[in-house]
């Protein structure tokens, strides 16, 4: 596989479910990050690692966790969501933090009833 | 994979004809600017940069304009095709910082 990838492409949860996204990418690159993309808001940056540091929590609720595990993969730990949360969920990962050029999975489109 | 529920603008452009896709951006002290197209089912693709001390950056068929005095951003594709046909926007960045706007919808007409 090439590029960046992310597993399930959709998901229903209730809301008190447990659920992980996951993203997984090919290009040697040691950044990566967590996005939202909802019906009524433009992207929003939730989570930037790098190296396996999380180094920007852009204010996101604890209810949403990351773990990055090594440099090729990211997870997104979803608990307690609100329907709310329904969104989205974009990964992406570029050369370092700070290189601005980055590349995008297809997302994983979550409903939360 | 789009800004699905957004009521974007759109812009219709006939087959061949030139686009012009317009941004503002809100922090006069974001230091790079990007534009993204992304296609119904898929992730932002990136399709040009520029950083904030240039005016114009081009690339293949696409300009990117940079006027900072009033705070705005285009993309200009020439010759626009129907693979173009997406939601193109902008994303402004300081530091760690992404703000992305809510994008534009190319419809391109045979």
């Amino acid at each position: 596989e090439t590029g960046v990838t992310q597993t399930p492409r959709h998901l229903v949860m209730g809301m008190t479910n447990k659920k992980s996204l996951k993203c997984e990418q090919h290009l040697g690159h040691n950044a990566m990050y967590w996005y939202k993309q909802s019906a009524k808001k433009p992207l929003e940056l939730m989570f930037v690692y790098s190296l396996e540091e999380r180094v920007e929590n852009n204010s996101v609720p604890s209810r949403f966790s990351p773990e990055c595990p090594n440099s090729s993969h990211l997870f997104l730990h979803l608990h307690t969501l609100q329907p709310e949360d329904s969104a989205l969920y974009l990964c992406a990962s570029s050369q370092y933090v700070g290189t601005y050029e980055q590349y995008f999975g297809p997302g994983t489109r979550l409903t939360v009833t | 994979g789009e800004s699905v529920g957004l009521h974007l603008p759109t812009l219709s452009v006939q087959e061949g004809d030139n686009s012009i896709i317009n941004c503002a951006y809100s922090n006069s002290a974001s230091d790079y600017f990007i534009w993204y197209k992304q296609e119904s089912g898929k992730g932002p693709q990136f399709i040009i940069d520029i950083r904030s001390n240039m005016d114009k950056r081009q690339g293949q068929r696409v300009t990117v304009l940079l006027n900072k005095t009033v705070k705005h951003l285009s993309l200009q594709i020439a010759a626009t095709q129907p693979g173009d046909s997406a939601v193109y926007f902008c994303a402004e960045t300081y530091g760690q910082n992404f703000v992305f706007g809510p994008g534009t919808r190319l419809s391109v007409l045979p």
